[in-house]
């Protein structure tokens, strides 16, 4: 089966502006979460989505959000950029519809602010 | 307030040795434990999942352990090798969510 797939893999974009970032889960894959990794704060969960609904949500501002297609895919979206916002997103699907959620992580996007 | 702190340092060791890396807990009941592996310039591997109610998990060379009294899990890497070297990272279920661990680098020397 093929892994996580995310796109684009790097992007640079200037503080105000607005990015969306998309991810297809591995195959038979309903559950698909985001994460945000950087040096200082390490890996943070952003959301988790499941039949197109967002099950669980971490500690982040309503600047970023997500969503979920019938097919699984799923697209973050990050308006108004931050600096601070600089970062490895990542993208990870779970095999199990309930507790616990193994997941499966994507090759990750680096996005620059500047 | 709620913390989870790995092995602190990097860690060092001779090809063939047991590493042993640590994860600790506070103000979390997890009801499990995963950990997971990840190498420069990517996503996350997972290893393994514990239970609270699991004291012990083995594959291959790896071994987990949960202490829930302790707060405290350990993971066992025998008869490590070179490729081995990679940061671990502990990640706590919490309500559906995972909290990862700074991760702990390991370096296994020939």
């Amino acid at each position: 089966k093929a892994g996580v797939t995310q796109t684009p893999r790097y992007l640079i974009k200037t503080r105000g502006q607005q990015v969306t970032l998309s991810c297809s889960p591995i195959s038979g894959h309903r559950s698909v979460s985001w994460y945000q990794q950087t040096p200082g704060q390490g890996l943070q969960f952003l959301f988790e989505y499941f039949s197109e609904t967002q099950r669980n949500k971490g500690n982040f501002p309503g600047r970023f959000s997500g969503r979920q297609f019938s097919n699984s895919r799923s697209e973050m979206n990050v308006s108004t950029l931050e600096l601070g916002d600089s970062a490895l997103y990542l993208c990870a699907s779970s095999p199990w519809d309930d507790r616990p959620y193994e997941q499966y992580f994507g090759p990750g996007t680096r996005l620059t602010v500047t | 307030s709620q913390k989870i702190e790995q092995n602190s340092e990097a860690l060092n060791i001779q090809e063939g040795k047991t590493a042993t890396l640590t994860c600790n807990y506070t103000n979390y009941s997890p009801a499990y434990l995963q950990w997971y592996r990840q190498d420069p310039g990517r996503g996350p591997v997972f290893l393994l999942l514990i239970r609270e109610n699991e004291k012990e998990k083995r594959k291959e060379r790896l071994k987990v352990t949960f202490d829930t009294t302790l707060k405290q899990s350990l993971f066992h890497i025998t008869a490590s090798q070179p490729a081995d070297s990679a940061t671990y990272l502990c990640a706590l279920d919490v309500g559906g969510k995972l909290i990862f661990g700074q991760g702990t680098e390991l370096s296994v020397k020939p």
